[in-house]
């Protein structure tokens, strides 16, 4: 059964670099049926797709977010990591990562990390 | 690409029959099966309802139902438990996706 982790500072000062990764567990990044997928969701609002990475290392970034925004993934350690610059208080958020099994031509989130809510405070 | 929209909040009574709306476009909703529907409770992350308009996950029980007609999807849930309080969120995959704004579910 894959289960996915977050982890990550929990406080941000704005302007800068937010860093997260998400550790895979029970399954490999390396399968081509799955995209690996950041979505987040700001206190008390709702749901915003962030993007995804393949295993070939191609992304796919929500256009509104794109200049800030990169993905990576390090498959010798079954993680995939996400950076968001400059960052305000609007991405101030609980970040979620999830399989996206588009790639495989069944679209559905599943399944969800647990979160991890990271503030952007000064 | 604009959110989905769905109703703030509904409600209903335990037994009861409830129906939860989610609009967009031809160029989303309308022109693709491929519609999920998530059921997330206070403080846990979002749990796979239903995907491509109809489909239920193995585990998600059979009171739980999609549908889609023209721009329009929707979560029926019949014979409502108390366990079903919750927000529930649509989304829909394009290449890229787009969610729903969320609904609150009260059960009365």
């Amino acid at each position: 059964q894959v289960q996915l982790q977050e982890s990550g500072p929990g406080l941000v000062k704005p302007s800068q670099t937010l860093s997260l990764t998400c550790t895979v567990s029970g399954g490999s990044l390396s399968s081509g049926d799955y995209y690996w997928t950041w979505i987040r969701q700001p206190p008390g609002k709702g749901l915003e797709w962030i993007g995804y990475i393949y295993y070939s290392g191609s992304t796919y970034y929500n256009p509104s977010l794109k200049s800030r925004v990169a993905i990576s993934l390090d498959t010798s350690k079954n993680q995939f990591s996400l950076k968001l610059s400059s960052v305000t208080a609007a991405d101030t958020a609980v970040y979620y990562c999830a399989r996206d099994w588009a790639a495989g031509g069944t679209p559905k989130f599943d399944p969800w990390g647990q979160g991890t809510l990271v503030t952007v405070s000064s | 690409q604009s959110a989905l929209t769905q109703p703030a909040s509904v409600s209903g009574s335990p037994g009861q029959s409830i129906t939860i709306s989610c609009t967009g476009t031809s160029s989303d909703v309308g022109g693709y099966n491929y519609v999920s529907w998530y059921q997330q409770h206070p403080g846990k992350a979002p749990k796979l309802m239903i995907y491509e308009v109809s489909n239920r996950p193995s585990g998600v029980p059979d009171r739980f139902s999609g549908s889609k007609s023209g721009n329009t999807a929707s979560l029926t849930i019949s014979g409502l438990q108390a366990e079903d309080e919750a927000d529930y969120y649509c989304s829909s995959y394009t290449g890229s996706w787009v969610f729903g704004g969320g609904t609150k579910l009260t059960v009365l």
